[in-house]
């Protein structure tokens, strides 16, 4: 089956310790996003890659980190300089010719 | 950053009414999307209607562009439980992000 896996579903951290997100896509596709969404809010960009190796910042990059050494892989770090790192965090995917993302299940992260 | 707007903000229908949810925007577009999301699961690709068209259709999906006053609607007909979620609308921005609304939340009643 194609599609994008993350991983944890769920993930609970103390304060203090970065913790990374996994992202996973078999599409083949060319740009990969990470979003950020809290309760009753819609989706605020972290960070996007459009190409390997190659990543740029969205509207909420302070405190968060990310790599795309691999097409199929976007990996996102929440360090412990991000104030409120509690959220669901959502990983997207799409083909550089599509205006369509493709979206992963989702990590809800819990900082205590 | 969240330049579109979803009114209303929940909506509660009985099973078999029609839903009708708007998306307004400030700046011009090329196209519009609208995604659905299960509570907890991430987002669906419903829809996408270009800026030079002015409705469309999918299964039960109406979806309506009006670009002279920056706004779309969705219209789910007939509804079924299972189209409880939120729906969002979004568009790309000149730098290629997509810019997404603060969402509708369905609940259809049985």
């Amino acid at each position: 089956d194609g599609g994008i896996t993350q991983s944890p579903k769920y993930l609970f951290r103390k304060e203090g310790q970065n913790v990374t997100l996994s992202c996973e896509q078999n599409l083949n596709h060319d740009a990969m996003y990470w979003y950020r969404q809290d309760p009753g809010q819609g989706l605020r960009l972290i960070y996007y890659s459009q190409i390997v190796n190659d990543f740029q910042k969205g509207d909420i990059a302070e405190g968060y980190s990310v790599s795309r050494e691999k097409k199929e892989s976007f990996p996102l770090t929440v360090t412990s300089a991000q104030k409120n790192p509690t959220a669901f965090y959502l990983c997207a995917s799409s083909n550089s010719y599509s205006y369509e993302q493709y979206f992963g299940p989702g990590t809800r992260l819990t900082v205590t | 950053s969240q330049q579109g707007e979803e009114d209303p903000q929940a909506l509660s229908i009985q099973e078999g009414e029609n839903a009708t949810m708007n998306c307004s925007y400030k700046t011009s577009i090329n196209n519009l999307q609208w995604y659905r999301q299960n509570s907890g699961r991430g987002l669906v690709h419903l829809i996408l209607i270009r800026s030079n068209e002015r409705e469309k259709h999918s299964g039960r999906l109406r979806v309506t562009l009006d670009t002279s006053k920056k706004s779309s609607s969705l219209l789910i007909t007939a509804s079924r439980a299972a189209d409880t979620a939120s729906y969002f609308c979004a568009r790309w921005d000149s730098n290629y992000q997509l810019i997404w609304g603060a969402g509708t939340k369905l609940i259809i009643k049985p």
